[in-house]
């Protein structure tokens, strides 16, 4: 059970590039999450899907898009990369609504440069 | 803003003390709360949670008090071990609002041998 994975660990892209994130968890839950963390600040909400079909905004969704391809797998794509998307990104995913928690379990991060 | 802060951003122990890592919230509405330990590299780790029915919650040589009354939320951690080092967030969550964990800015704990 190795719980939420993130490809890839490390990226260096240059301005105006593309590319995803992927994101993928086995542990069944339905909903799956996107963050990014700049440092000395706390985790920001990019975008969430409650399930497996829906997406939503969260806090910064500028500049991203993502595709929930099934219950499995959650992707983050950036469609043209500029510098203040250099950041460390983490995927999360929670059973949310069966006991009306939010515990998110996290994956080990994308550390994402733009040139 | 954010509505969830920390008053102290580090804090430094000896091994063996008892830590206490303070929190607060604005938002009377939330419902839920978390704490955080991410180490250096990885991601964050789910240490307890507590919801707003309850004033405490024990797991195994971590406490979370929470204070309605003053929105305060603390974390303290028994016996502290080098391993404790890292930084640990707080984090809040309203029941309704589906996916709305809020953040703190976060705490860096350090324990000295």
């Amino acid at each position: 059970n190795a719980g939420v994975t993130q490809t890839p660990k490390f990226q260096v892209l240059k301005t105006g590039q593309s590319m995803t994130l992927q994101c993928a968890q086995d542990m069944n839950h339905n909903s799956m999450y996107w963050y990014r963390q700049d440092p000395g600040m706390g985790l920001r909400l990019i975008y969430y899907s409650a399930s497996e079909g829906t997406t939503d905004k969260g806090e910064v969704p500028n500049g991203y898009n993502v595709s929930r391809l099934n219950k499995r797998e959650f992707s983050l794509r950036l469609e043209s990369a500029a510098p203040s998307q250099t950041s460390v990104y983490f995927c999360a995913s929670s059973d949310w609504g069966i006991l009306n928690t939010d515990t998110q379990y996290f994956g080990p991060g994308t550390r994402l440069t733009v040139l | 803003g954010e509505s969830v802060g920390l008053h102290l951003p580090t804090l430094s122990v000896q091994e063996g003390d008892n830590s206490i890592i303070n929190c607060a919230y604005s938002n009377s509405a939330s419902d839920y709360f978390i704490w955080y330990k991410q180490e250096s590299g990885k991601g964050p780790q789910f240490i307890i949670d507590i919801r707003s029915n309850m004033d405490k919650r024990q797991g195994q040589r971590v406490t979370v008090l929470l204070n309605k009354t003053v929105k305060h939320l603390s974390l303290q951690i028994a016996a502290t071990q080098p391993g404790d080092s890292a930084v640990y967030f707080c984090a809040e969550n309203i029941g309704t609002s589906y996916g709305k964990l809020t953040f703190g800015q976060g705490t860096i704990l350090t324990v000295h041998p």
